[in-house]
């Protein structure tokens, strides 16, 4: 059980597109689903954490308006990159808890590789 | 801020070894700590856990130990093996309802010669 899903694994845009990214978990219903960033050989950054129903709390230096999220329900947050640059180019995973074996655990994603041209 | 860090970026074993990474964390109220095996392109797997009133916890094959003295935590493990090559990270989070993140720490790559 605790099965986290992101879709997709893979996404190549170009500069100035939007990308959605989908986090869901599979087997269990996640009050709070968090949203990391890891830069190639970097320890995972928090970027925001989303409880079911309510906005989205960024963590400092994190532009809400550009990386926006949605927790629509207990099994799903979706993280928008909106007018994405190189830079933004970065491995983003999830992790969701509040309904698994332990609520207090995370279970992770298998993350999601955005490359922007 | 407070953080949780490695000591070394690399370790690197023969196959049947015991592995020994280690991990140092500034924040004394943390309740738990997580280590976590990341494979090249995957995302974070769970190891093994330990809560902060504990100093010692073990798995199969994996143990973890906790010194709150001098804030240092590290995760042995016995007869290393191939597959055990990736990045490990050491993770400290509080109890706070449900839903409180994990601060991590800087990684250290393992690699397993055979």
């Amino acid at each position: 059980g605790a099965v986290v899903s992101q879709h997709p694994s893979r996404v190549i845009c170009k500069s100035g597109t939007s990308v959605k990214i989908e986090c869901r978990s599979l087997d269990f219903q996640a009050t709070t689903m968090f949203w990391y960033r890891q830069f190639p050989k970097k320890s995972l950054m928090l970027m925001a954490t989303s409880n079911e129903g309510s906005k989205a709390t960024y963590e400092q230096g994190v532009e809400k308006d550009k990386f926006l999220i949605n927790h629509a329900s207990l099994t799903l947050s979706t993280l928008t990159v909106t007018s994405a640059h190189p830079e933004d180019s970065s491995f983003y995973i999830c992790s969701a808890s509040g309904g698994g074996p332990s609520i207090y655990e995370q279970y992770f994603g298998p993350g999601t590789r955005l490359t922007v041209t | 801020g407070e953080s949780v860090g490695l000591h070394l970026p690399t370790l690197s074993v023969q196959e049947g070894d015991n592995s020994i990474i280690n991990c140092a964390y500034s924040n004394s109220a943390s309740d738990y700590f997580i280590w976590y095996k990341q494979e090249s392109g995957k995302g974070p797997q769970f190891i093994i856990d330990i809560r902060s009133n504990m100093d010692k916890r073990q798995g199969q094959r994996v143990t973890v130990l906790l010194n709150k003295t001098v804030k240092h935590l590290s995760l042995q493990i016995a007869a290393t093996q191939p597959g055990d090559s990736a990045v490990y990270f050491c993770a400290e989070g509080t109890y706070n309802q449900a839903g409180t993140a994990l601060i991590f720490g800087k990684g250290t790559t393992l690699s397993v010669s055979s």
